[in-house]
């Protein structure tokens, strides 16, 4: 299996102040097409996950500017600039090159200091 | 829109099996390059893939779980069923059927999920 590793697990952000998140995993996940099969989701308190980030830098529907993905291999990064409070919840990058075996990341808890 | 809706019982006991529902709305499960996957969430823990099935119903399975999955879909009802065999307490979680969008290979939208409770 693909193991996915974030860090750090928890991050207290200032509003208005940018943030960091970073996803490595243990194979490479750039596919012969050229894309990197990486994508970041939010998952909100109580609320389901959503998509931020697909093929590890395009930016999902409706998901405002702020949030960038970038990366490529095993190194990737979801950076959150001008953070806002409605951004509070758990990050969770996931692979989807190796098939069978989807993998999440552990998940990285956002708070508002 | 394009909205999922798990269904399913919420408790079940060891050793039973768990069939749960998924009932798809605003996209066809078998239009091309769509497909339809489960994920499941244990309280306060992360989130684990387990299964996936596609437009042209070819199917993958978590490879620790394999043995224990299977994923189904009915296309006259826009709908996919995921059974889990011998159901334990460790399985006892949030369980999210979520559209799988196989251009962007990635999940793009989710439902609202299902607490699954495994206790005798």
């Amino acid at each position: 299996d693909i193991v996915m590793t974030q860090s750090p697990l928890s991050l207290p952000v200032t509003p208005g102040e940018s943030a960091s998140i970073s996803c490595r995993s243990s194979q490479s996940l750039l596919h012969s097409n050229g894309y990197n099969y990486l994508g970041w989701y939010l998952q909100k308190p109580g609320q389901s996950p959503h998509l931020l980030i697909f093929l590890a830098s395009k930016r999902a529907s409706g998901v405002p500017d702020r949030f960038s993905g970038s990366g490529s291999g095993t190194d990737f990064t979801l950076k959150i600039s001008r953070v806002e409070a409605e951004d509070v919840g758990v990050y969770y990058c996931m692979q989807t090159l190796q098939t069978p075996g989807y993998t999440f990341g552990q998940g990285t808890k956002l708070e508002i200091k | 829109q394009i909205t999922l809706k798990e269904s399913g019982p919420t408790l079940v006991k060891p050793t039973q099996t768990l069939t749960l529902t998924c009932t798809v709305s605003g996209s066809s499960v078998s239009n091309s390059g769509v497909g339809v996957g489960w994920i499941r969430q244990p309280p306060g823990k992360a989130l684990e893939w387990l299964a996936l099935i596609y437009w042209d119903d070819d199917k993958r399975y978590n490879p620790s779980l394999k043995r224990r999955l299977t994923i189904t879909k009915d296309t006259s009802k826009n709908q996919v069923v995921l059974r889990m065999t011998n159901m334990d307490p460790v399985d006892t979680a949030t369980y999210y059927c979520a559209h799988w969008w196989t251009f962007g290979e990635s999940f793009d939208y989710w439902g609202q999920g299902t607490l699954v409770t495994v206790s005798s």
